[in-house]
């Protein structure tokens, strides 16, 4: 059974760099169709999709986002990341690690991190 | 991007009572590739549908969605206790640009 497990700090100063991994286990990681993706949800609001990378390192990004935000992947453990850079108390939310089919939508789901901006 | 819109933002029914939940696009969603998802307090989202009706595995019956081009519907056939939560569409049809709607949450009347 596949199951996906986020790392990292759940406070992140303003203006910082926030960075997280997501550690999966379970089942394949290097299929050719999946994709592998971040996303986020504000306290009480919906959820938003971060971006997507597949095993072989091709990646997308929400636009909104303005260029903050960059995926990578290491194969030998795992493992992607996610740093997202300039971050504001608008960046405090729980994100969460899925395994994207196709790169559509979701089957599996980490169970989330808070990770909250503030100084 | 698509913008998606859910309708009500809230649902106030009892158990035993049909949901029906709205799910509204901005613009055709290609090939109806919409996705629903199921939210309880403090818990990752469930997927319940994708591909605008097909049920995940392991979700019940009493779930079915529908729809195509810009209006898709998760309907609830009879509420059971642990129904009551946010219910999320997801649309696919830009992949890999992904987006969600704002939820409709099903509480218990």
């Amino acid at each position: 059974q596949l199951q996906l497990q986020e790392s990292g700090p759940g406070l992140v100063k303003p203006s910082e760099t926030l960075s997280l991994t997501c550690t999966v286990s379970g089942d394949s990681f290097s299929s050719s169709t999946d994709y592998w993706g971040w996303l986020r949800q504000p306290p009480g609001k919906s959820l938003e999709w971060i971006g997507s990378i597949s095993y072989s390192g091709i990646t997308y990004y929400n636009p909104s986002l303005k260029s903050r935000a960059t995926i990578s992947v290491d194969m030998s453990k795992n493992q992607f990341s996610l740093n997202l850079s300039s971050v504001t108390a608008a960046d405090t939310a729980m994100f969460y690690c899925a395994r994207l089919l196709g790169g559509t939508f979701s089957d599996n789901w980490s169970q989330g991190t808070l990770v909250t901006v503030s100084s | 991007e698509i913008v998606l819109t859910q309708s009500p933002g809230t649902l106030s029914l009892s158990p035993g009572e049909r949901a029906t939940l709205s799910c509204r696009a901005s613009q055709n969603v290609p090939s109806s590739y919409v996705a629903w998802y199921q939210q309880k307090p403090g818990r990752a989202p469930r997927l319940l549908i994708y591909g605008a009706f097909r049920r995940a595995t392991g979700i019940p019956d009493r779930f079915s969605g529908s729809g195509s081009g810009t209006d898709f519907t998760l309907t609830i056939s009879r509420l059971e206790p642990e129904d009551f939560a946010v219910y999320y569409c997801q649309q696919y049809g830009s992949a890999p640009l992904l987006t969600f709607g704002g939820g409709t949450k099903v509480e218990i009347k």
